[in-house]
C-alpha cells in the first residue's frame, strides 16, 4: 500500500535559522497537504499542493511539490519559537479516492 | 457544530470490554476519517466514509474494530474485546468535498479520544 515517509524525524533548530523537512511517497500523488500539530493539540491544516512543481508560500513557510508528484518539502526561514510542533505531510492517490495517508512527521524543537 | 466533536475525550476501560467512540463531523462534510495516533507518531489511517458509505477499511487492525456512519453524519468506531495494545489516541477528521481537481479538501480534526485499556 501507499507509504509516506518524512525526514528528518526530529529537527533541532536555533532560533533565527532556516531548515527544511522532506516528504516522500512510494506512489504518485494527486495532491499533498501539510499539517501542523502543536504539543498536546490536534493536526491543523496548513496548505494543499496539487500541481507538479507547485510552490506556495505562507509568510516564512515555503511549500514545494515535486515534479514527479512523489515528494514535497517544507522550508521555514528565520525559525521562531512559535514554529515548535510536529509537521505532517499527507497525500492522496487518485486511485484511492479520498483516502488521506499521513507521514510520520518531523518534530521541530527551537532553541532560543 | 462549529468543529469536529469527539466523545468521550478520555476513556479508561478494562481489557476485554467493548468501547464505542463517537465522532460528530462538521455539518455538511462529505468525508469522515478515523485515525489512530500513538505518542510521537503520525496519524495512522483506519477507515473513511463518503456520506454513509464506508470507502476503505484497509487500516482497521483486525476484526475487533468496526465503524459505521449510518446516516452520513455521526460516526461510531467500535472496538470489541479491547486489549492493552489498543490504547492510543483515536482521532476523527472530516472534509467538505470529494476530491475533484484542485478543490481544497482539507481535513478538520477533532480533539480526539484518549483510550486507555487496563
Amino acid at each position: 500500500g501507499q507509504q509516506v515517509m518524512q525526514i528528518p524525524q526530529y529537527q533541532h533548530v536555533q532560533e533565527g535559522e532556516d531548515f527544511t523537512t522532506y516528504c516522500n511517497s512510494s506512489t504518485t500523488l494527486s495532491n499533498i497537504q501539510w499539517y501542523k500539530q502543536r504539543p498536546g493539540g490536534h493536526p491543523v491544516f496548513l496548505i494543499q499542493l496539487v500541481k507538479s512543481g507547485e510552490v506556495k508560500k505562507q509568510k516564512r513557510l515555503t511549500f514545494q511539490f515535486g515534479e514527479a508528484k512523489k515528494n514535497s518539502s517544507l522550508h521555514i526561514t528565520a525559525t521562531q519559537t512559535t514554529d515548535v510542533g510536529t509537521y505532517f505531510c499527507a497525500g492522496r492517490r487518485r486511485a484511492a479516492g479520498n483516502k488521506l495517508t499521513f507521514g510520520g512527521g518531523t518534530r521541530v524543537l527551537v532553541k532560543p | 457544530g462549529a468543529g469536529v466533536s469527539q466523545s468521550p475525550r478520555y476513556k479508561v476501560t478494562k481489557r476485554g470490554q467493548d468501547v464505542a467512540l463517537r465522532c460528530d463531523p462538521i455539518s455538511g462534510h462529505v468525508s469522515l476519517y478515523w485515525y489512530r495516533q500513538a505518542l510521537g507518531q503520525g496519524p495512522e489511517f483506519l477507515t473513511y466514509f463518503n456520506y454513509e458509505a464506508q470507502q476503505d477499511k484497509s487500516g482497521l487492525p483486525n476484526d475487533r474494530f468496526s465503524a459505521e456512519r449510518p446516516e452520513g453524519s455521526i460516526s461510531t468506531l467500535t472496538i470489541q474485546r479491547t486489549e492493552q495494545r489498543d490504547s492510543a489516541m483515536y482521532r476523527c477528521a472530516s472534509s467538505l468535498a470529494l476530491v475533484t481537481g484542485s478543490m481544497n479538501t482539507e481535513a478538520f480534526f477533532g480533539q480526539g479520544t484518549r483510550l486507555t485499556v487496563v
